[in-house]
């Protein structure tokens, strides 16, 4: 079946570079999009990031600058990379699939909580 | 960017009964809304797509109405599992964004 897991360090400092992993399984990266989508404490969802299925890339221009995102279709992994990181950028980070065409998620992973504190 | 604003914030109803959550586009997206909902310690799950298609495994208790800019969700004979909180998302133009979030709560 369709799974999706976000990993990433947990707590980090401020300016730094974070790394988020998520593994999917149950379908192909060739074939399917995948975005980063996050959620402050307490506030709503943000779209941020996402890879399509021919390896092409967009950005939420609000963050763009301070994002990479990519993909290693080897592991069936989806990377994302947020550097000079801000207290503001705490919030639960979700990876999520789309299909082609599609812009709306239909499968998520459970969330992978992110602290930015010294 | 498309701002999408649900009301109302919260909602308590009683098992049973029906409720209706509202999400309105800052300008038209067309047919092109989607509708999820979040419980803690679960994946967030898609109800909803381009307005009004139930995806597959959602029971038609959940269905979706509007077009243009005025959008609702409508849950009829609630079960004790639908309490959590519900998003509505464009998904008609790059960035795609989320509404506020509406909390159902049990009476």
């Amino acid at each position: 079946q369709v799974q999706l897991k976000e990993s990433g360090p947990g707590l980090v400092q401020p300016s730094r570079t974070l790394s988020l992993t998520c593994t999917v399984s149950g379908f192909s990266l060739t074939s399917y999009g995948v975005s980063w989508v996050r959620q402050p404490p307490g506030k709503g969802l943000e779209w941020i990031a996402a890879i399509w299925s021919g390896g092409s890339t967009d950005y939420n221009s609000a963050l763009k600058s301070r994002l990479s995102i990519s993909r290693d279709t080897s592991k069936s992994q989806v990377l994302l990379k947020i550097n000079s990181l801000q207290t503001e950028d705490t919030a639960m980070y979700f990876c999520a699939r789309s299909r082609p065409y599609y812009w709306y998620f239909d499968f998520w992973g459970p969330g992978t909580m992110v602290t930015v504190s010294s | 960017d498309v701002q999408m604003t649900q009301s109302p914030y919260n909602l308590a109803a009683s098992p049973g009964e029906s409720v209706s959550i509202n999400c309105k586009a800052s300008k038209s997206i067309s047919k092109y809304l989607a509708w999820y909902q979040q419980k803690p310690g679960k994946a967030n799950k898609l109800l909803i797509y381009d307005g009004s298609t139930l995806q597959s495994g959602i029971p038609s208790r959940f269905s979706g109405s509007g077009s243009g800019t005025d959008f609702t969700l409508t849950i009829r004979s609630l079960e004790p599992e639908d309490f959590g909180l519900y998003y509505c998302q464009q998904h008609n133009e790059y960035p795609w964004t989320f509404g506020g979030g509406t909390k159902l709560e049990l009476k």
